[in-house]
């Protein structure tokens, strides 16, 4: 995670938007993914984008890639309580090869 | 029908000894991972394999084994346990090479070291 950094607590209402960010530091990052991870469970991967993408929406969930500041972030609208949980920022690069290298993840709590 | 299961779910065991962590996916994918996640939730990648050969060994103590007898399957066998290796150890597949970004998780072995 040292090459991405993603802040480790975030806190919403029911009904409100999360903003979750994350920056990476590797300018040749060719896709940037979301996963999310529920208590006792392993990830599940939310969405990705493409490094010469700037937006993507799905559903709730919108990322936002601004490639100049290295800056990626993911809006969910409408969170719920079952929203709760740890959302991990994860890049490949070419200096990677065929590893993801992740962000130590943000705690999403959300409260009714 | 879990697409990637790990046994054992926990694992409790004393310093010295040696245990295995078996994964196994019926996705029909290519590529098969192991990642550790300490404490503080870091998840760094330990090994991958695709098509049974191995692609990444990142810096882990020689320790540390893993075997595919066959592309749908990846173990990690563990020597002489230190107190250190207590962590969550997921296994993970991917389609490809090329897609090792879409990883399928297991749930995870949490192996505690006493």
């Amino acid at each position: 995670g040292e090459d991405v950094e993603q802040s480790l607590f975030l806190s919403v209402r029911e009904g409100d938007s999360s903003v979750i960010n994350c920056t990476y530091t590797d300018s040749s990052s060719t896709y940037l993914y979301w996963y999310k991870q529920e208590p006792g469970a392993g990830l599940q991967l939310l969405t990705y984008i493409f490094s010469n993408m700037d937006m993507k929406q799905d559903q709730r969930l919108t990322v936002l890639l601004n490639k100049k500041d290295k800056h990626l972030s993911l809006r969910i609208a409408d969170t719920q309580t079952g929203d709760s949980a740890i959302y991990f920022c994860a890049e490949t690069n070419s200096n990677s090869g065929y590893a993801l290298n992740f962000g130590k993840g943000t705690s999403l709590l959300v409260t009714p | 029908d879990t697409a990637v299961s790990q046994t054992p779910k926990y694992l409790v065991t004393q310093m010295g000894n040696d245990k295995s962590i078996k994964c196994e996916q019926n996705l029909g994918h290519d590529t098969m991972y192991w990642y550790k996640q300490d404490s503080k939730k870091f998840l760094k990648i330990m090994f991958s394999y695709n098509n049974k050969e191995l692609i990444i060994n990142e810096t882990v103590p020689n320790r540390f084994s893993p075997k595919s007898p066959d592309k749908a399957h990846l173990n990690l066998h563990i020597n002489s346990l230190e107190l250190g290796d207590s962590a969550v150890y997921f296994c993970a597949s991917s389609q490809s090479l090329a897609l090792s970004g879409e990883l399928f998780f297991g749930e995870g072995s949490r192996l505690t070291v006493l």
